[in-house]
């Protein structure tokens, strides 16, 4: 069965350090990865995705199929990056994202 | 319209009572998703629409939940006799296309409390 794992609940942060929120998975075949983000009182979207290889808002994640992780980075967190994010995986397009349980990002000044 | 919209935005259902949760996806839009969110967990699948053919129901997770989507663009999520255990965020998501890896479009959801 697919299964998508966020271990931190929570990561705490000062504004300028670098953050990391970690996501592991379970499928046995090439899934898609995503990253979805939803700030206060605001909807769940779309932060950035593994096949686009982009960087978004400063962010970056890296599919590394070996460790099957897809841990999301930013150099220097900033106050409005504050926010529930999601890892999230697809088996292929036109299916069902499956969700991590999400980790809160707070960074504070 | 702009975005995704659900409605109503909160919901308080007595145990038993039947309750009905709108979806409006974005116009055009193929593919949407009904997900439900309980407290302190991400989104989990419910069912799935390719215009008004549900294709896949399989997190429904009781036969008290039914949805529907008779002219491929609006969609209902029903629970009949409700239980505590329904409450929870109820997400709707909408993509352009059933193929092709276009972007899943979120409402706001509509959170549902069983008393």
């Amino acid at each position: 069965a697919q299964r998508v794992t966020q271990p931190e609940k929570l990561l705490s942060v000062f504004k300028g350090a670098p953050v990391e929120l970690k996501c592991n998975y379970s499928y046995s075949g090439s899934p898609e990865l995503f990253w979805y983000v939803q700030y206060s009182r605001q909807r769940l979207q779309l932060l950035l995705r593994h096949i686009s290889r982009e960087s978004i808002k400063g962010f970056t994640a890296d599919l590394n199929k070996g460790e099957t992780s897809f841990h999301l980075k930013k150099p220097f967190a900033q106050e409005e990056d504050s926010a529930m994010y999601y890892c999230a995986l697809r088996r292929q397009a036109g299916t069902a994202l499956i969700f991590g349980k999400g980790t809160t990002l707070s960074v504070s000044s | 319209g702009a975005g995704v919209s659900q409605s109503p935005r909160y919901k308080v259902a007595k145990r038993g009572q039947d309750v009905a949760l709108r979806c409006d996806p974005i116009s055009g839009h193929v593919s949407l998703f009904w997900y439900q969110q309980a407290l302190g967990q991400g989104p989990e699948f419910l069912t799935y629409f390719q215009n008004e053919a549900q294709l896949d129901k399989s997190g429904l997770p009781s036969d008290r939940f039914f949805a529907e989507r008779p002219e491929g663009s609006v969609s209902t999520l029903k629970i009949q006799r409700t239980q505590q255990e329904d409450s929870a965020v109820y997400l709707c998501a909408s993509s352009l296309e059933s193929r092709g890896g276009t972007e899943a479009f979120f409402g706001q959801g509509t959170r549902l409390t069983v008393v």
